[in-house]
Parts: structure tokens; sequence; C-alpha cells
């Protein structure tokens, strides 16, 4: 079973195309996250919700928009695709109601942009 | 954006050495978080420490945290091959969004 799923787990794609990534979580956890990996590695958070509300919202550019139909569910569109969004995907959820906020990740999507 | 910053930034070892690594902030924080990521995997929560714990274990691990210098070490001991990973150190702020700030990761090799 798995906790938090994404798909696709690779997507590779042509500059300019439109795509999307689903994230669901069956933890029924109340607050999800979309973070970008780069090839550094480095971590980067970009949109939250909880309970289907954006709490978080860095500054990605516009072309990024989370929708998230309900509070398992958080998905990731991305339109007129670039070289640079070219990165690892992951999704994460964590519990409301507890002080620790500790993240559960997905398994990541890899996007690369041709 | 304030990213934390881990030290050091690569480390090699031998089976059964002892890996260190060391993490620093610069804000408050509610609690300090330890994660490791398998190549190609996502990440997974290690341990946490709270602001007024100064140490924490769990099976091989040691974690410190010592809030005046706002940092942290991560000590993994008698490591294994299957430790190999990077690890990452997060720390939850204090009167935050639940939004975790994270640092730049270790990339650790346990070498057989």
């Amino acid at each position: 079973d798995t906790a938090v799923s994404q798909t696709p787990k690779y997507l590779v794609t042509q500059m300019g195309n439109d795509k999307s990534i689903k994230c669901e979580q069956n933890l029924g956890h109340d607050t999800m996250y979309w973070y970008k990996q780069d090839s550094k590695k480095f971590l980067k958070i970009m949109f939250s919700y909880n309970n289907k509300e954006l709490i978080i919202n860095e500054t990605v550019p516009n072309r990024f928009s989370p929708k998230s139909p309900d509070k398992a569910h958080l998905n990731l569109h991305i339109n007129s695709l670039e070289l640079g969004d070219s990165a690892v995907y992951f999704c994460a959820s964590s519990p409301l109601g507890t002080s620790k906020n500790i993240q559960y990740f997905g398994a990541g999507t890899r996007l690369s942009v041709l | 954006s304030q990213q934390g910053e881990e030290d050091p930034q690569a480390l090699s070892i031998q089976e059964g050495e002892n890996a260190t690594m060391n993490c620093s902030y610069k804000t408050s924080i509610n609690n300090l978080q330890w994660y490791r990521q398998n190549s190609g995997r996502g990440l997974v929560h290690l341990i946490l420490i709270r602001s007024n714990e100064r140490e924490k274990h769990s099976g091989r691990l040691r974690v410190t945290l010592d809030t005046s210098k706002k940092s942290s070490s991560l000590l993994i001991t008698a490591s294994r091959a299957a430790d190999t990973a990077s690890y990452f150190c997060a720390t939850d702020n204090a009167g935050n969004n639940r939004k975790l700030i994270w640092g730049l990761g270790t990339s650790l090799a346990v070498n057989p």
C-alpha cells in the first residue's frame, strides 16, 4: 500500500507542451506539498495546501498551477514547459493537529523537457 | 529564502565506520528533522528532535541539537553499505505555516 503516490514516475516532453502530475495520499493527512528538486538535489518548496486551501505559494512562475480537488489529492499542472523545468518533482503530505510536521514523500516524478 | 546548510557536502567512509553530518540553521525552531533520500527515491523521515531536547537516539542514529549555536549533528554508527544515501536536515520554524526549511544535503557513500 503506497502512502503517497505520484504519477507518472517519468515524464519526457517537448518545450512548450502542457503537462500534469498527479498525487494522492491515503494517510488521511490534511496538508499536501509540491517540491522541486534540481540536479544538485536542492529541494525547493513550491506549494502547500491544507484541506484544499492554498497556504504556501512560493515564488513560482504562474505557468505552474496546483489543484486540490479534495484533501487526499494535489495535482500540479505546468503550462508552456521550458528547459529549466527539468527536475524531479516530489509530492509530500503531513498530518495536521501535531506539532511535529513530519512529511511523507512520494517517489518523485522525473520531468525531462527537451 | 532561508536555507539550512549541511556539511560536509559529501562523505565517503568504509563499512563499520561512523559517519557524522552537521547542519546549521538561521532562525528559532520548533524542531529539527533528518531525512534520508536513496538514489532515485523520495525522502524518508529518520528522526526528529525538539528545540528543548539536546540528544535523541534511534537505533544506530544519534542526533544532537545545540540551539545556542543553531546547529545539529547526525551520527550514524557502524555504517553499512545500505546507509549510502543523501541526508537532509529540515527545520520547522516557530510561527511558520507548516513549511520546513531544508538543508542542501550531505551525500554519504559507505564502501563495502
